[in-house]
């Protein structure tokens, strides 16, 4: 089936430095992926649709100048948290749509935490 | 708009006992597809099942069960025989055509031995 690669799993930065998340389709092309932030016993949150050669489409709350997504090929998304503070320590997940059904295919997640 | 609402927040069960897990949405298409994920503590979203709204039968697989319900816009699941390991973050999800999902707030459900 469909596989979505993201890295890192777990990120510590510094408060106010950058910090790059990447989000990889591995056997398939994906012409959009999803962007879910996830608080500690909380749902996930969709921050932002991100499109192939377009710019991301962000939900409302969501800073576009802070988290900025990139998706410049129809196999890798990247989501980068820029100065990013304390209260941006999260769970960040991806989520390419499987292209063979209409499912969905999740990365592994990253745990950001910013000291 | 979409929306899921998942009301139970926590279910405690022992081992061996049934237990369902609601799951009530709300969408204005027609066409729209529903879901169910795992979350364990390591974060990854395991997926369970996918239904379309045209195929309201329910399905069973192993232990696990679904109950569709169009007509009061609900989509349950049910563990039958619950065990430690179902413990977990469940989520119910739908998405209209095209959209990303959109998740319920999830039902921790915790099984002790």
């Amino acid at each position: 089936g469909a596989v979505v690669s993201q890295h890192p799993s777990r990120v510590i930065c510094k408060s106010g430095t950058s910090v790059k998340i990447e989000c990889r389709s591995l056997d398939f092309q994906a012409t959009t992926m999803f962007w879910y932030r996830q608080f500690p016993k909380q749902s996930l949150m969709l921050m932002a649709t991100s499109n192939e050669g377009s710019k991301a489409t962000y939900e409302q709350g969501v800073e576009k100048d802070k988290f900025l997504i990139n998706h410049a090929s129809l196999t890798l998304s990247t989501l980068t948290v820029t100065s990013a503070h304390p209260e941006d320590s999260s769970f960040y997940i991806c989520s390419a749509r499987d292209p063979g059904s209409y499912g969905y295919t999740f990365g592994s997640g990253t745990r950001l935490t910013v000291v | 708009a979409q929306k899921v609402t998942q009301a139970q927040t926590e279910i405690s069960v022992v081992e061996k006992e049934d237990v369902t897990l609601d799951c009530v949405y709300e969408t204005r298409d027609t066409t729209y597809y529903l879901f169910w994920y795992k979350q364990p503590p390591s974060g990854e979203l395991v997926f369970l099942i996918r239904r379309n709204s045209f195929d309201e039968q329910n399905e069973i697989s192993g232990r696990y069960s679904w109950n569709f319900q169009k007509s009061t816009s609900s989509f349950n699941f049910t563990i039958t025989a619950s065990q430690v390991v179902d413990s977990a973050v469940y989520f119910c999800a739908l998405s209209e055509t095209g959209t990303a999902l959109i998740f319920g707030k999830g039902t921790t459900l915790s099984v002790s031995s």
